[in-house]
């Protein structure tokens, strides 16, 4: 199936701090989302973008569905400590119905 | 509450013992799915259901049944599990599995098969 590359795999950051993620594949999507996931719970939606190009917010998150289709970025500015989780992005093909994820990325805050 | 809720939450089993993993949505969802999350594989897809009676195949289907009879319930039946299957499960719902509807994820089953 797809590949979705989502870097970085981890991050240690300290709270406060800005932070910076993205997904890459090498096909394109018709929709980009972007979930986090905490431990013991199910993925929980964050964003969802629709159209290339698109820059979308969720209060102190912003992603954006690039232009040719094929990546994502998801960031989250000034930091907390609940923004601790795995976050994970995924792209649909609206003819397929199918979500296909990245791998993660793993964020830690510290105070 | 509108939600998606999956039993058992745990279950430790051996290999060969035929088992049913069930999800329910509350929330008049057409469209259905099961993933499996593994260790630095994300979340990967099983099978996904388009309506009642509609399923289909999606990228780790080996090893797995479904069935779609009722709207809210589309149970996962794995016949007869192997060690390969221990994992991490979850059920998804959305309205319409076509156009642009994010999926809202149940809370997962922990499956150990020894």
């Amino acid at each position: 199936g797809q590949q979705l590359n989502q870097s970085p795999q981890s991050m240690f950051i300290q709270e406060g701090e800005d932070v910076s993620m993205n997904c890459t594949s090498s096909s394109i999507f018709n929709t980009w989302l972007w979930y986090k996931q905490e431990p013991g719970e199910g993925p929980v939606l964050l964003i969802a973008l629709y159209k290339a190009g698109e820059l979308t917010s969720n209060g102190r998150l912003t992603a954006q569905f690039g232009i040719t289709r094929k990546d994502s970025f998801l960031n989250i500015s000034a930091s907390i400590p609940s923004d601790v989780g795995i976050y994970f992005c995924a792209g649909q093909d609206g003819t397929a119905s199918k979500l296909t994820f990245g791998t993660g990325t793993r964020l830690q805050v510290t105070l | 509450e509108a939600q998606v809720t999956q039993n058992p939450r745990y279950l430790i089993t051996v290999t060969g013992k035929k088992l049913t993993v069930t999800c329910s949505q509350n929330m008049n969802h057409e469209y259905m799915s099961w993933y499996r999350q593994d260790p630095g594989l994300g979340l990967r897809q099983i099978y996904y259901s388009m309506n009642v009676e509609v399923t289909d195949k999606g990228d780790v289907p080996e090893g797995y049944k479904v069935s779609r009879k009722e709207k809210r319930n589309f149970p996962l039946i794995l016949e007869s599990p192997s060690p390969n299957q221990t994992s991490l499960y979850f059920c998804a719902s959305s309205f319409q599995g076509t156009g642009n509807q994010p999926q809202h994820f149940g809370d997962g089953t922990r499956l150990s098969i020894l």
